[in-house]
């Protein structure tokens, strides 16, 4: 059974700090990475997607993928109380995403 | 503007009925997919469909059927055999697979009466 662990939280940091978001994958074949986020009661939206190992940046957030250990992060700079919201991780197999259950972000002004 | 609708927003379903939930695309993707979340459970996987007539069980089939008559529509019917289907249902599309990014429709809320 493919396998994505995320912890569920709740992360709190303060406006303006960095959230580090993290994940594990059990499929040593994914090759595609993504980070989602959804607010209550809402759809997921993408984030970042990532495929290659390294960082991949795109304004105030970050992600960082390692192959070799099986992990994939999520850095959000400048954190705001509107990215107040669950942040769920997912790993392609061949036909399917497997998604993490989620870790909520609490960002307190 | 291009997405992905999903109806009703809400669905009540009385015992022993069948009901179907609307998902259209009109992004031109290939392959389409049907989640079930529940609080805390994360998305998982009921049926998906990489091309028109054709479709897959995902990890919880159980309980619900699918049709892949046109590209742009991916319906999914909860039926009476599904013992528990209060969640929050959501369809997604990807332009071919699941290596790409998958876009989510906004949801149908399913809840028994």
């Amino acid at each position: 059974q493919k396998e994505v662990e995320q912890n569920s939280g709740p992360l709190s940091v303060p406006e303006g700090a960095i959230a580090s978001l993290n994940c594990t994958y059990s499929d040593r074949g994914s090759q595609s990475f993504f980070w989602y986020r959804q607010y209550s009661g809402k759809s997921p939206e993408l984030i970042m997607s990532i495929y290659s190992n390294g960082d991949k940046e795109d304004g105030r957030f970050t992600a960082q993928l390692n192959k070799a250990s099986q992990y994939v992060s999520l850095l959000i700079r400048d954190s705001q109380p509107s990215d107040s919201a669950t942040y769920l991780c997912a790993a392609s197999g061949y036909s399917t995403l497997t998604f993490g259950k989620g870790t909520m972000l609490l960002v307190s002004p | 503007d291009g997405g992905i609708t999903q109806s009703p927003k809400y669905l009540f379903r009385k015992e022993g009925q069948n009901v179907t939930l609307s998902c259209e695309q009109n992004l031109n993707h290939d392959a389409m997919y049907w989640y079930r979340q529940d609080p805390g459970q994360g998305l998982r996987l009921i049926y998906y469909s990489q091309i028109v007539n054709d479709f897959q069980k995902g990890d919880i089939a159980e309980g619900y059927s699918v049709s892949r008559e046109k590209k742009e529509s991916f319906p999914l019917t909860v039926t009476s055999a599904q013992k528990n289907p209060t969640a929050f249902y959501l369809c997604a599309s990807s332009r071919t697979s699941a290596q790409e990014t998958q876009y989510f429709g906004p949801g149908t809320r399913l809840l028994v009466l």
